[in-house]
Formats: structure tokens, sequence, C-alpha cells
């Protein structure tokens, strides 16, 4: 297992489309994060997930965003109806039950056009 | 979340040692303070993180005051590889914060 997979790695779409970004976490992780990064911004969260279950949602997590992890390992993130101001680097995390580390892939970076 | 504050910028020259203070004076007896950093096009890497006492480990050490108010992140040998944002993130689980917008470290040949 060679850490936290993303995909894809860009996405550009044109405004109003939806987009949807996959998570493929380290195997024996059950906690899976999602997180929105903008230029010259550190990352904020969006959600967390423990197993299947959606625990945590930011405020930021609007109803245009969902997200889900089915069977408790990759997730997905989309976007429905995706605006300009959604352009930004999405980034997963995992990390494993009893441990307080948290491990990144490398990001998606969205472009809304 | 405990606010942190840490300077925008910090630069150092290559191969001498470098100290990345952070402020967190509203920090919680049970946070955590973890400290991530983030290459330029990667996404966050975990450094280091700690309680009460300093830690250390095979990339950092982590100095922690006797009040818990502030830390500092301690590179012992800088190289151009450790150029990157650092951030400081007082929280119990470090995975569902907000980062902040970090200490951009310059490091000179």
């Amino acid at each position: 297992d060679t850490g936290v997979s993303q995909d894809p790695r860009h996405k550009i779409t044109k405004r109003g489309q939806n987009v949807t970004f996959r998570c493929d976490p380290i195997s024996e992780h059950n906690r899976l994060y999602w997180y929105r990064q903008t230029l010259g911004q550190g990352p904020e969260f969006l959600t967390y997930f423990q197993n299947e279950a959606q625990l945590e949602k930011s405020r930021l997590l609007s109803d245009r965003f969902s997200a889900e992890r089915p069977k408790g390992s990759f997730s997905t993130l989309e976007i429905q109806r995706t605006e300009q101001g959604d352009s930004a680097m999405y980034l997963c995390a995992s990390a494993q039950e009893g441990r307080t580390e948290a491990f990144f892939g490398q990001g998606t970076r969205l472009t809304v056009v | 979340d405990a606010k942190t504050t840490q300077p925008n910028s910090m630069e150092s020259n290559e191969e001498e040692p470098v100290h990345l203070p952070c402020n967190h004076s509203t920090i919680s007896g049970t946070d955590y303070i973890h400290w991530y950093r983030q290459l330029p096009s990667q996404g966050p890497e975990y450094v280091i993180h700690g309680l009460t006492s300093n830690v250390n480990n095979r990339m950092a050490s982590l100095a922690i005051a006797e009040d818990r108010k502030s830390s500092t992140l301690i590179l012992h040998r800088a190289t151009l590889r450790d150029a990157a944002v650092y951030y400081c993130i007082p929280r119990a689980n470090a995975g569902k914060s907000t980062f902040g917008d970090g200490t951009t470290l310059t490091v000179k040949p």
C-alpha cells in the first residue's frame, strides 16, 4: 500500500456541470477526511467518515456537495452544478483509529471555467 | 479549535537549524499539538505531535512550553527539501481541523 490515492489529479469542468472525485485511503485506516484548499490558504475541513458513517460535516459543505463511503473503504465527493468559486484543490486524508496523525493524498485540483 | 499564531514566513540557510514558533494560547488540556508540512504541489505531510513533553522523531523535534500555550518545531539541519509551508494544529484529532495559513519556510543554499 503506497498511501492515500486520489483520482483524478486534475479536473477542468464548465460551470454548471457535476463532478465526482474518488479517494482510496490506506487500507487499514477506518477514518477518512475531505478538505478543500484554495491558493495561498491552508486546508479547510469539509467532512469526516468513520468506516461508512459520515460523522461530521463542516458548514462549508453546501447542499451541492455530497460525500459517500459506501463500504467503508474508498470515498467519493460529488459537487453538483459547479460554480467558479468551487475551483480549489480537494484533499483526502485517512487515519487509523486510536492514532491522531492523518495521511494525505496529493489532491484533485478542480478548475471551473 | 484553538486559535494559532504563526509567522507568515521564515528563511534559513541550508544545514543550519530552524526554529518555527507557534502560539496557541487557547489550547485545551486534551489537545495534542500537531505539526504538518506541505511541500509545493503536494498534500500535507505529518511531521510530529506531542501533548506535554518534548518529542523527537527522525524528521524534527517538538519543544512544548510548560504552560502549553506555545510550541516550537525544530529542524536540526535544514535542507532544500525542507522548504514548505509548516502548519501548527492544536487539536485532539488533527484530522478534523482547518489548518490556518502556516509558516512558509524558505531554505537558501
